[in-house]
């Protein structure tokens, strides 16, 4: 059975620090790979996803993941922090196909102090 | 352009009562996905359908649940009668088969069950 674990359930940067939120999955073949955002009372919105090919992966919000394979991780970073960044992250794996339901890490709350 | 609609945004029920919990997926999306979250759980998939077919519904929690999709444009999904330990928050999310697979979240129905 497909899993998802984010081993940091807070995280505290300083605004315009950089940030890293980890993600680590199990899946029996190749995955694919989300990190969504969830502010306050909102729904989630996709932040990126990788699929295939380049390794490293661009979103928007200036987000961008790398899937490392060898050590089953897809993890978040950004180089500099905006306090509107403050947010529940979640980190998600799916099989292919386009129409299966998604399995989602417990999330890491971000929180930026000024 | 109109996202993942789902209505109502908050419902406060006595215990024992049914309640139904609506979704209109983005016009063109032929998968949909119910997912619930609490604090303990995460966010769960409950059920998904192709082309308004269920798919898989194991993450259903009980008989007590039910979700319908007449049609291309709307989903319900049904608890009756509702617990307490009900009380969550319910997503559904929409996604095109086929395509960039990504699914849309709506804002959530907050649900309490007193």
């Amino acid at each position: 059975a497909q899993s998802v674990t984010q081993p940091d359930i807070h995280i505290t940067v300083s605004e315009g620090a950089s940030l890293e939120l980890r993600c680590n999955y199990s899946y029996g073949a190749t995955p694919y790979l989300f990190w969504y955002v969830q502010s306050p009372g909102q729904g989630l919105q996709l932040l990126l996803k990788y699929f295939s090919g380049d390794t490293l992966v661009q979103g928007i919000k200036g987000f961008e993941a790398e899937f490392k394979r060898s050590q089953s991780s897809f993890n978040l970073r950004k180089p500099s922090v905006h306090w509107s960044d403050a947010a529940e992250y979640f980190c998600a794996v799916g099989p292919g196909g386009g129409a299966d339901g998604l399995t989602f890490g417990k999330g890491t709350h971000l929180i930026i102090q000024p | 352009d109109a996202g993942v609609i789902q209505s109502p945004r908050h419902e406060v029920t006595e215990m024992g009562q049914e309640v139904t919990l609506r979704c209109k997926p983005i016009s063109g999306h032929n998968s949909l996905f119910w997912y619930r979250q609490t604090m303990m759980r995460g966010l769960e998939l409950l059920i998904y359908f192709n082309n308004n077919v269920p798919i898989d519904d194991s993450g259903m929690p009980e008989d007590r649940f039910s979700a319908k999709m007449p049609n291309a444009s709307f989903s319900t999904l049904k608890i009756q009668p509702s617990e307490p330990r009900d009380s969550a928050v319910y997503f559904c999310a929409s996604s095109f088969q086929g395509g960039a697979y990504e699914q849309y979240f709506g804002p959530g129905t907050r649900l309490t069950v007193t």
